[in-house]
């Protein structure tokens, strides 16, 4: 398997302009998270989805951050308008629940720079 | 989630034994210990974990201390590779499909 695939791996924009970060999980996985990492917060979670549903969104930071997962096998994580303090680096993750404790696998990441 | 503490920062010298420690007094009596690891510039990547007795795998071994308030991640023989965060993180049982909450982890330096 090929892993978690995020695109890009790296973006750079100019603040105000709309950022699409892209997650494509392991096949089977049926649940998918979305972290950030910064110096200064370490990681934390910003979304997760069991079974394409959205379970608790309440680390997106503000209504800019939107995140979606149409089918299994794909998510995406929009900012919009950008900022410079979204600069960080986005790892998606997902794993597979089958009762028990589910290894997370990461992506990885995207790194973003928000001019 | 109950805490874990952990030393910032940890040396070794390639070819020797490290023993990261783990602290998590407040465990409880069903919390599984997990270890993660995130080498640099890479998503974290899963270790070990074990609950009571002792867990060995071809990464690493995990040490738990008998009345659990303690851990300790064992790389046999560190290797420059090593070198990278690890994170020890508790998860109640059947939490599979639950985020992980990172601490700020050990910082191995593996030094040739």
């Amino acid at each position: 398997d090929a892993g978690v695939i995020q695109s890009p791996r790296h973006e750079v924009t100019e603040m105000g302009q709309e950022v699409t970060l892209r997650c494509k999980p392991i096949s089977g996985h049926n649940s998918l998270f979305w972290y950030r990492q910064t110096m200064m917060r370490g990681l934390e979670l910003l979304i997760y989805f069991n079974n394409n549903v959205p379970i608790d969104d309440s680390g997106m930071p503000e209504d800019r951050f939107s995140a979606k997962m149409p089918n299994a096998s794909f998510s995406t994580l929009k900012i919009q308008p950008s900022e410079p303090r979204d600069s960080a680096v986005y790892f998606c993750a997902s794993s597979l629940f089958q009762g028990g404790l589910g290894t997370q696998y990461f992506g990885p990441g995207t790194r973003l720079l928000v001019l | 989630d109950a805490k874990t503490t952990q030393p910032n920062s940890m040396e070794s010298n390639e070819e020797e034994p490290v023993h990261l420690p783990c602290n998590h007094s407040t465990i409880s009596g069903t919390d599984y210990i997990h270890w993660y690891r995130q080498l640099p510039s890479q998503g974290p990547e899963y270790v070990i974990h074990g609950l009571t007795s002792n867990v060995n795998n071809r990464m690493a071994s995990l040490a738990i201390a008998e009345d659990r308030k303690s851990s300790t991640l064992i790389l046999h023989r560190a290797t420059l590779r090593d070198a990278a965060v690890y994170y020890c993180i508790l998860r109640e049982p059947e939490t599979g499909n639950t985020p992980l909450v990172f601490g700020k982890g050990t910082r191995l330096s593996v030094i040739a």
